[in-house]
């Protein structure tokens, strides 16, 4: 199975900053790669797919980016409603598997 | 509108087996992949497997293999998650969520409301 590290694996930073979290690969991927949100005690929701599209609904302060085995998860400009725990997840399809990073908890300070 | 319910709370007994249900309405049951996703109290989100509702056709990750079964039964638009042998580690929640294809490159856009399942003697 592909494994997946984010860095950091929490943050606590100001409103109206620039965040961004990283992940990684432990080998090439597509562009299979999604961002997830994960507000405390709530279900997860999708963000960003195909690493770079933002899903309908999602505020334009979030964007993604990357390639190979390197994706960036930013958000522009930091929002109370932002505090949750951001996982990164990717599809390997000549695995046919997935994988999510460990998340990375964001705070506002 | 896309909906996944799921059953209830359980307690299990170490050693038993689980098998968690995950009812799909508001779209073509066959058209989507539906995943597994575990998650443990304050961890993180963990990928089980997956199933295509259509054929049956399954994929476990390395982790889970030999004690996770995934079935469906497209007469009531419904996958099952079976887990065997359970232990204390295996106290978690676990979601379906479907998978949208090619239309968000294989994300996870709806999710079940999550399935809290205890293991405790």
């Amino acid at each position: 199975d592909i494994q997946m590290t984010q860095s950091p694996s929490s943050l606590s930073a100001s409103v109206g900053d620039r965040v961004t979290i990283a992940c990684r690969a432990s080998q090439v991927i597509s562009n299979f790669l999604a961002w997830y949100q994960q507000k405390p005690g709530k279900l997860p929701t999708l963000l960003i797919y195909g690493t770079s599209t933002l899903q309908s609904g999602v505020p334009s302060r979030f964007s993604g980016s990357g390639s190979g085995t390197d994706f960036t998860l930013t958000i522009s400009s930091l929002q109370p409603e932002d505090v949750a725990t951001y996982y990164c997840q990717i599809y390997s399809s000549a695995l046919r598997t997935f994988a999510f990073g460990p998340g990375t908890k964001v705070d506002v300070k | 509108q896309v909906q996944l319910v799921q059953s209830g709370a359980e307690l299990k007994r170490p050693g038993a087996s689980l098998k968690v249900s995950c009812e799909a309405s508001g779209y073509t049951f066959t058209e989507y992949f539906l995943h597994w996703v575990r998650q443990a109290p304050g961890q993180g989100l963990e990928w089980m497997g997956w199933i295509d509702p259509n054929t049956g056709d399954t994929k476990y990750a390395q982790k889970f293999q030999g004690r996770v079964t995934m079935t469906r039964d497209t007469s009531i638009n419904a996958v099952y998650l079976g887990l065997t042998t359970l232990t204390s580690d295996d106290t978690a929640v676990f979601y379906c969520a479907r998978d949208c294809g090619r239309y968000c490159a294989s994300a996870s856009d709806y999710w079940g409301q999550g399935t809290l399942v205890t293991v405790s003697s």
